[in-house]
């Protein structure tokens, strides 16, 4: 079946570091990649996301390429806030390969910046 | 549109009571998934809808844990009776279609006792 697996964390790094979260997925067909974020006490909201080989999503400073070649869609981000301290969570959707229609998640990254 | 509205935002509740979660999906939204979160496991898709009819339930973890949707705007998750081990976060999130993002609400934290 369809598994997203990503860092758990926690990851912590000072103001303005450079990020990467590291995301690989395996999927019987062709997915959507998705990064959800989490801040304490919230719901999901979607950050990025990309659908289909070497689609870069981008949104406030972070980015992730879809590469197909390494199944693979790492999160960065140039220089980290303090307000960037959240979950975060790699995420797939694969009903081209006959896959559920819903979202298949990793477990999340906890990323803490410190000032 | 103000989103998934999902209530109540926090439950304790003793040991065999029943519980019921409330979830309202964007509107024009034809998909309602129902998700939970704990430490342990992760995000676990409990079950989801198309068009109000329960498509794939294998996530549902016993028959104490029950869905519906009786029309496109509104969906419940029942617990009955309640287990200590279902103290978790339960999510609400609808999507447009099929692939695309989904949605989730501020979720319900769920406690018992």
């Amino acid at each position: 079946g369809d598994s997203v697996t990503q860092m758990e964390g926690p990851v912590t790094l000072s103001e303005e570091a450079f990020l990467t979260i590291n995301c690989t997925y395996t999927a019987t067909g062709y997915p959507s990649l998705f990064w959800y974020v989490q801040y304490p006490g919230e719901g999901l909201q979607l950050l990025l996301k990309a659908t289909k080989a070497d689609d870069k999503g981008s949104n406030k400073g972070f980015e992730a390429t879809y590469r197909k070649e390494t199944t693979s869609f790492h999160l960065e981000k140039g220089s980290v806030q303090v307000s960037d301290s959240a979950v975060y969570f790699c995420a797939l959707s694969d009903r081209s390969g006959g896959g559920a229609d819903g979202l298949t998640f990793g477990k999340g990254t906890h990323l803490i910046i410190q000032p | 549109d103000a989103g998934v509205i999902q209530s109540p935002r926090h439950e304790v509740t003793e040991m065999g009571q029943e519980v019921t979660l409330r979830c309202k999906p964007i509107s024009g939204h034809d998909y309602l998934f129902w998700y939970r979160q704990t430490m342990m496991r992760g995000l676990e898709l409990l079950i989801y809808f198309n068009n109000n009819v329960p498509i794939d339930d294998s996530g549902m973890p016993e028959d104490r844990f029950s869905a519906k949707m009786p029309n496109a705007s509104f969906s419940t998750l029942k617990i009955q009776p309640s287990e200590p081990r279902d103290s978790a976060v339960y999510f609400c999130a609808s999507s447009f279609q099929v692939g695309t993002e989904a949605f989730f609400g501020q979720g319900t934290r769920l406690t018992v006792v």
